[in-house]
């Protein structure tokens, strides 16, 4: 079965960075892409961007440009996902999911809370 | 691109129909048949309910349905049932993906 399994909870300062990372199973990787969504607290889902996991193409949300990379690592099955420059409303949670025409988000990964605070 | 524009609630009694609808432009939901709709219980990941703006994943019971008309999607639930209580989610996707504000659905 299709499982997107993400790392733990971040607790990052004003300025630093965050990579999550989001490992998956149960289907060929690059034959598929990865988004990444976040969910700030009490707030809707915003979407960040996209990688192919077949030729690391992305499509980065305009908003974020600059500040997300979204990368991939074939031999192990795992997107990633860094943001920097982190400010107090980056704090969310961050979902991956798989990406599809098919099935678009189709599968999601558990979340991951990323806290911004000082 | 601009959000999707949802209501924030909806209501209904079990054993009722509800609609949702979700009103783009012409650039997004009008020109494209790429809308989907996205179920979210509280603490969780959201769950896929209609793709391609009417097609329902394998799982997803068939009291859901998606239509459009013009620039403005819409998910249906007949037969409401308790476990359908839930935030709701549209999204369309062209260049980019851009989601709806996101509809909180109570089951009275």
């Amino acid at each position: 079965q299709v499982q997107l399994v993400q790392s733990g909870a971040e607790v990052k300062k004003p300025g630093a960075s965050v990579k999550v990372s989001c490992k998956a199973s149960g289907y060929t990787f690059t034959s598929y892409g990865i988004s990444w969504v976040r969910q700030a607290p009490g707030q809707g889902l915003e979407w960040m961007g996209w990688i192919s996991a077949y030729n690391g193409n992305t499509n980065y949300a305009q908003k974020l440009q600059g500040r997300v990379t979204m990368t991939t690592d074939t031999s192990t099955s795992t997107a990633y996902m860094e943001l920097r420059s982190l400010r107090s409303d980056d704090t969310a949670v961050y979902y991956c999911a798989r990406e599809s025409a098919a099935l678009p988000l189709g599968y999601w990964g558990q979340g991951t809370l990323v806290t911004v605070s000082s | 691109q601009s959000a999707l524009t949802q209501p924030a609630s909806v209501s209904g009694s079990p054993g009722q129909s509800i609609t949702i609808s979700c009103t783009g432009t012409s650039s997004d939901v009008g020109g494209y048949n790429y809308v989907s709709w996205y179920q979210q219980h509280p603490g969780k990941a959201p769950k896929l309910m209609i793709y391609e703006v009417s097609n329902r994943p394998s799982g997803v019971p068939d009291r859901f349905s998606g239509s459009k008309s013009g620039n403005t999607a819409s998910l249906t639930i007949s037969g409401l049932q308790a476990e359908d209580e839930a935030d709701y989610y549209c999204s369309s996707y062209t260049s980019s993906r851009v989601f709806g504000g996101g509809t909180k659905l109570t089951v009275l």
